[in-house]
């Protein structure tokens, strides 16, 4: 059982659309992270956030912790091929830096 | 400044084998992990490392996993004998932060391009 939950684990949209993706868990986090994965690469930190109903942007990507600080979603404007990766979210829990199973994002031109 | 650094980038064994990865962290890093992520998966930690202390190896297979970090600088993951569900990527990391505080002010972790194994 995963504590978190990604959705949607695959996403295929075309250039300039705007996309979603949700980070899920039943559990409480003291902060959560997203990381962006590149195939052969090490997944890199894109923000944190520590305070229920934090919103973080950066660029033209948005970033909220839910309120009750067991949830997350990453939103995505004008999707661009660059955006293409792996987006992983990862909580913070006793210590723990724990990592949900990823969204596969693909953009095409 | 050097990133982490992974070495083998790519293994591929017979199963019953051992292996061994290295991984040196960014310098000054005190706290450095080893997470195992298969295909298609996030990472998953595998040990985490406080200086020359391990903190967390509760997900750590025993029975076939062992890993150092004799001096608290670079650390050495083995697999003895490998499994072929053994095969994925190893990926290390470090953190400025101690591990600590990821309840608070949450420390960015570092990794290195991983070690992806094949065992056949």
């Amino acid at each position: 059982t995963q504590l978190l939950e990604q959705s949607p684990q695959f996403l295929s949209i075309q250039e300039g659309e705007n996309l979603t993706v949700y980070c899920n868990s039943s559990s409480v986090f003291s902060s959560l992270q997203w990381y962006r994965q590149e195939p052969g690469e090490g997944p890199v930190l894109l923000v944190t956030v520590v305070t229920g109903g934090e919103v973080k942007k950066l660029k033209r990507l948005t970033f909220q912790f839910g309120d009750a600080r067991k949830d997350s979603s990453l939103h995505i404007t004008a999707a661009q091929p660059g955006d293409t990766g792996l987006y992983l979210c990862a909580g913070g829990l006793a210590q723990k830096l724990v990592f949900g199973q990823g969204t596969r994002l693909t953009i095409n031109p | 400044e050097a990133g982490v650094v992974q070495s083998p980038r790519y293994k591929i064994i017979e199963k019953k084998q051992p292996v061994a990865f290295w991984c040196n962290p960014i310098s000054g890093h005190n706290t450095l992990y080893w997470y195992r992520q298969n295909l298609g998966q996030g990472p998953e930690l595998l040990i985490r490392y406080e200086n020359e202390e391990a903190v967390d190896d509760s997900q750590l297979p025993k029975d076939r996993f062992s890993a150092e970090r004799l001096k608290g600088v670079d650390s050495t993951l083995k697999i003895q004998p490998a499994e072929l569900g053994d095969s994925a990527v190893y990926l290390c990391a470090s953190s400025l932060a101690p591990g600590q505080a990821l309840n608070r002010n949450t420390g960015e972790l570092f990794f290195g391009e991983g070690s992806r194994l094949t065992v056949l």
